[in-house]
C-alpha cells in the first residue's frame, strides 16, 4: 500500500449508531488531518494533527471525536450524527506543516439516515 | 473565516480551448495552492506559491498570486479532457489554518 488509504469508502449510519473513519499513511509524514467536503461548501478543516497531538480543533461538534495513535493512523469517531453531517469525509498526511505539500485519501462518503 | 471566492463555478468548454479560473479573497495569504480533484478522490497538489506577483508554469497550466497575495489564478491552454475534474484553491494564513476555495467543475468535451 502506498499513500494514503481511508476506511470504509462508503458508510451509512443511523442517527443513533455509532461508527469509526480509518485513515492511514504510508509515506513517513509527522502531520495527519481530517477535511469535511459537503455539497455546496468549501472544503472544511476539522482536525489538525503534529506528532500525534491535536493542534487545531475547529469549533467541531463533539459528536465527531478525533483519535490519533501514532503518527501514521487517524481515527474518527461518529455518535449520534446528524442528516446534515452526510458528507465526504477526506484524510490528508504532510511531512510537518499544513502548508507542505498535503496527500489526500480518497475519502469515505457518509451518508447519515 | 478567511472565504476564497472561486469563479466560474462551472465550466464547460471544448478540447482546445483555453480558460482562466479566479480565486479571490479579501483577506490576505501566505501562501496559496490549486488542487485538482477526479471524481471518487481526493485533491491532488498542482502547484503552490508564495511571494506576489509568483507565475508558475506547469505544461498547459500557468498559475499566477496576486500582488498583494489576496486572490489568484490559474489559465489551461489548449485544454484536454483529461483536464476536466474540480479546481480547488486553498490558501495558508500563515498560522495553522488552511481554507478551500469554492470549486470550479471544469469539463473538457472531446
Amino acid at each position: 500500500e502506498t499513500g494514503v488509504t481511508q476506511t470504509p469508502r462508503h458508510l451509512v449510519m443511523g442517527m443513533t449508531n455509532k461508527k469509526s473513519l480509518k485513515c492511514e499513511q504510508h509515506l513517513g509524514h509527522n502531520a495527519m488531518y481530517w477535511y469535511k467536503q459537503s455539497a455546496k461548501k468549501p472544503l472544511e478543516l476539522m482536525f489538525v494533527y503534529n506528532f500525534k497531538e491535536q493542534t487545531e480543533n475547529n469549533s467541531v461538534p463533539s459528536r465527531f471525536s478525533p483519535e490519533c495513535p501514532n503518527s501514521s493512523h487517524l481515527f474518527l469517531h461518529l455518535h449520534t450524527l446528524q442528516p446534515e453531517d452526510s458528507a465526504l469525509y477526506l484524510c490528508a498526511s504532510s511531512q510537518g506543516t499544513i502548508t507542505d505539500t498535503q496527500y489526500f485519501g480518497p475519502g469515505t462518503r457518509l451518508t447519515v439516515l | 473565516t478567511q472565504l476564497l471566492e472561486q469563479s466560474p463555478q462551472f465550466l464547460s468548454i471544448q478540447e482546445g480551448e483555453n480558460l482562466t479560473v479566479y480565486c479571490n479573497s479579501s483577506s490576505v495569504f501566505s501562501s496559496l495552492q490549486w488542487y485538482r480533484q477526479e471524481p471518487g478522490e481526493g485533491p491532488v497538489l498542482l502547484v503552490t506559491v508564495v511571494t506576489g506577483g509568483e507565475v508558475k508554469k506547469l505544461k498547459r497550466l500557468t498559475f499566477q498570486f496576486g500582488d498583494a497575495r489576496k486572490d489568484s489564478s490559474l489559465h489551461i491552454t489548449a485544454a484536454q479532457p483529461g483536464d476536466t475534474g474540480l479546481y480547488l484553491c486553498a490558501g495558508a494564513d500563515g498560522g495553522n489554518q488552511f481554507y478551500f476555495g469554492t470549486g470550479t467543475s471544469l469539463t473538457v468535451i472531446p
